[in-house]
């Protein structure tokens, strides 16, 4: 089965910590693995793609088909990062994504 | 160019009504996706239309159907509401074809959402 697990529902960093995102995924194939990020009050917007391999606001994520994660990570949080990040799988030829049940993040001064 | 739009962006209805939303796909979007998210089981896939064909469903029940015009626009339509309908109802557009080499993903732009609640 397709699935998405984000086993932490908030994290609570300080201004400055590092950010780590957990996400692990089930999928018998080739997934592609993205994090969607919903800042407060705004629309759900692509954040980074696995295949792309670069950095976005300071953020990188990589998969790691061993452990099937695709974990986000930031070397020091800003205020500004606090929001609702998804991770999503999309498997097969149509444009169907499974997400994740998402963590806030927080991010306190 | 214009984002995807969505209308209503709130609607109240009562148990055992029917609701239609729609979505208006940023032009030259073909494929329209629809999601709805709950704060208990997050964003889940309802389905997807491309040139206004049915390309994949969700594990929905038969009450949640959709349908795509020929200008791309997007309803969906819920039939005997159920409380636990209420939720945030995505719409996400993109080009929808194959995509690049490297991934067959075509971008999805998301909507602002209708709020139903079911009273």
């Amino acid at each position: 089965a397709q699935r998405v697990t984000q086993p932490e529902k908030l994290l609570s960093v300080f201004k400055g910590a590092p950010v780590e995102l957990k996400c692990n995924y089930s999928y018998s194939g080739s997934p592609e693995l993205f994090w969607y990020v919903q800042y407060s009050r705004q629309r759900l917007q692509l954040l980074l793609r696995h295949i792309s391999r670069e950095s976005i606001k300071g953020f990188t994520a990589d998969l790691n088909k061993g452990e099937t994660s695709f974990h986000l990570k930031k070397p020091f949080a800003q205020e500004e990062d606090s929001a609702m990040y998804y991770c999503a799988l999309h498997g097969g030829a149509t444009n169907k994504l499974i997400f994740g049940t998402g963590t806030l993040l927080a991010v306190q001064p | 160019k214009a984002g995807v739009t969505q209308t209503p962006r709130y609607l109240i209805k009562t148990r055992g009504q029917q609701v239609t939303l729609s979505c208006s796909p940023i032009s030259g979007h073909r494929s329209v996706s629809w999601y709805q998210q709950t704060p208990g089981q997050g964003l889940q896939f309802l389905f997807e239309y491309f040139s206004e064909t049915q390309r994949n469903k969700g594990n929905f029940p038969g009450r949640f159907s959709g349908r795509q015009f020929s200008n791309s626009r997007s309803e969906m339509n819920v039939s005997t509401l159920e409380l636990g309908d209420s939720a945030l109802y995505l719409c996400a557009s993109s080009y929808g074809t194959s995509g690049t080499i490297m991934s067959s993903y075509n971008e999805q732009f998301f909507g602002p959402g209708t709020r139903l609640t079911v009273l």
